[in-house]
């Protein structure tokens, strides 16, 4: 139990396009999800925490308006880069947990901006 | 304080050995503390977690030991194969955000 899935698993694009990711929780329902980014060899960076039909809050120094983030539902959040450029370019990691229990991790998003 | 700080940052140990990855930390308003471990190219997943009011806990070969008053907490892979092989991930927990520590590096020789 307890899966997360994250798609697309990589994506490659040009400078200035927006790329949508999603994370869904297939078998349980995700009261908060948050969206971490990691660099190569590094740790994970929390961007932010989304709880079901509110805003996302976000963590020092991230754009909200360069990372959009939607939790529509209870098993479903987005993050899209806006505007994406080369600077964006990183693993994305969404994660989903059910009222106070652990989080649990996708397999990531490798996003390249050419 | 919200940094947890994760030593060493990579570990070489024989198959069979012991691996031992230690963890340290500052707020006392943490109040869960798991351990990941990853893949390269894929996301953490959850290995084991303890709670501040529990002195150890044991799942398989992986062992935590938690030192409440030196504010320092372990994993122990006993009987290390090389399948362990990856990278692992301290965190500690605060108002249900998770702090990670900067990663372990395990190497299992055959």
């Amino acid at each position: 139990g307890a899966v997360v899935s994250q798609h697309p698993s990589r994506v490659i694009c040009k400078s200035g396009t927006s790329v949508k990711i999603e994370c869904r929780s297939l078998d349980f329902q995700a009261t908060t999800m948050f969206w971490y980014r990691q660099f190569p060899k590094q740790s994970l960076m929390l961007m932010a925490t989304s709880n079901e039909g509110s805003k996302a809050t976000y963590e020092q120094g991230v754009e909200k308006d360069k990372f959009l983030i939607n939790h529509a539902s209870l098993t479903l959040s987005t993050l899209t880069v806006t505007s994406a450029h080369p600077e964006d370019s990183s693993f994305y990691i969404c994660s989903a947990r059910e009222l106070a229990g652990p989080q649990h991790f996708g397999d990531g998003t490798r996003l390249s901006i050419l | 304080q919200q940094q947890v700080k994760q030593s060493p940052q990579s570990l070489i140990v024989q198959k069979g050995g012991i691996s031992i990855i230690n963890c340290a930390y500052e707020n006392t308003a943490f109040d869960y503390f798991p351990w990941y471990q990853q893949f390269p190219g894929k996301g953490p997943a959850l290995l084991i977690a303890i709670r501040p009011d529990v002195s150890e806990k044991k799942e398989g070969r992986f062992t935590i030991s938690f030192n409440k008053s030196a504010k320092q907490f372990s994993l122990h892979i006993m009987d290390s194969q090389p399948g362990d092989s990856a990278t692992y991930f301290c965190a500690a927990r605060n108002t249900g955000k998770l702090i990670f520590g900067q990663g372990t590096t395990l190497q299992v020789k055959p």
